[in-house]
């Protein structure tokens, strides 16, 4: 079954500077790739995602690129702010229902 | 628009137990999945249902069952709690017409037992 990767496991950064996580997964027929920002006390909030299809997509301050051929994909955030601190899950999972499988989590912390 | 809701918010139980887990799925959405996410991990995938029937199961014990009602609300029920059966309990939902990838979540209920 698919395996999902993530690094790092926590990342301090400054308010301001960029931050980047890295997810690898495992298996090859994925092709959904959803990033995940949970607060405490909260349930995963969907902030971006990408298909196979496409090599990098970008939403104001959060960008993800995918490498289907090293099958790993990461996320992007450009001008940390206080607010982007908390945990980031990654994801993979096939078309039309399959279950998605979830890394282990970065917490971030982005210091005023 | 009401987003995916889950009740309670949390749930203290004893070994040996019995649970009950509900989720109203956002609206516009009818298929409901079911996941364990223990502290400090990432979400565990535990089953799926759409038109009232399990779709999909993850790596979990029969003591894990769910249900779906015409409306799309959904259960979630565990038997003879064990110890490890504490975390939190999210539910998500997505819709079959506009594509199963986009899963939406709810806040989760925190299940202790003791």
């Amino acid at each position: 079954g698919e395996n999902v990767e993530q690094h790092p496991s926590t990342l301090s950064v400054q308010e301001g500077d960029s931050a980047v996580i890295k997810c690898t997964y495992s298996d090859s027929a994925s092709n959904y790739f959803p990033w995940y920002k949970q607060e405490l006390g909260k349930g995963p909030q969907l902030i971006i995602d990408i298909r196979s299809n496409v090599g990098e997509k970008k939403d104001q301050r959060i960008a993800v690129t995918l490498n289907k051929t090293a099958k790993h994909f990461s996320l992007h955030i450009t001008e940390t702010q206080p607010e982007d601190s908390a945990v980031y899950f990654c994801a993979a999972s096939r078309d039309y229902g399959q279950n998605f499988v979830f890394g282990p989590g970065t917490r971030l912390s982005v210091l005023p | 628009d009401a987003g995916v809701t889950q009740s309670p918010t949390h749930l203290i139980k004893t070994r040996g137990q019995q649970v009950t887990l509900r989720c109203s799925p956002k609206s516009g959405h009818d298929t409901v999945s079911w996941y364990q996410q223990a502290l400090g991990q990432g979400p565990q995938f535990i089953f799926q249902y759409y038109e009232e029937e399990e779709r999909q199961r993850g790596n979990f014990p029969d003591r894990f069952s769910g249900h779906q009602f015409p409306n799309y609300s959904s259960e979630l029920n565990v038997n003879a709690l064990l110890l490890g059966d504490s975390a939190l309990y999210l539910c998500a939902s997505s819709s079959r017409f506009v594509g199963l990838d986009e899963q939406f979540f709810g806040p989760g209920t925190r299940l202790t037992v003791l």
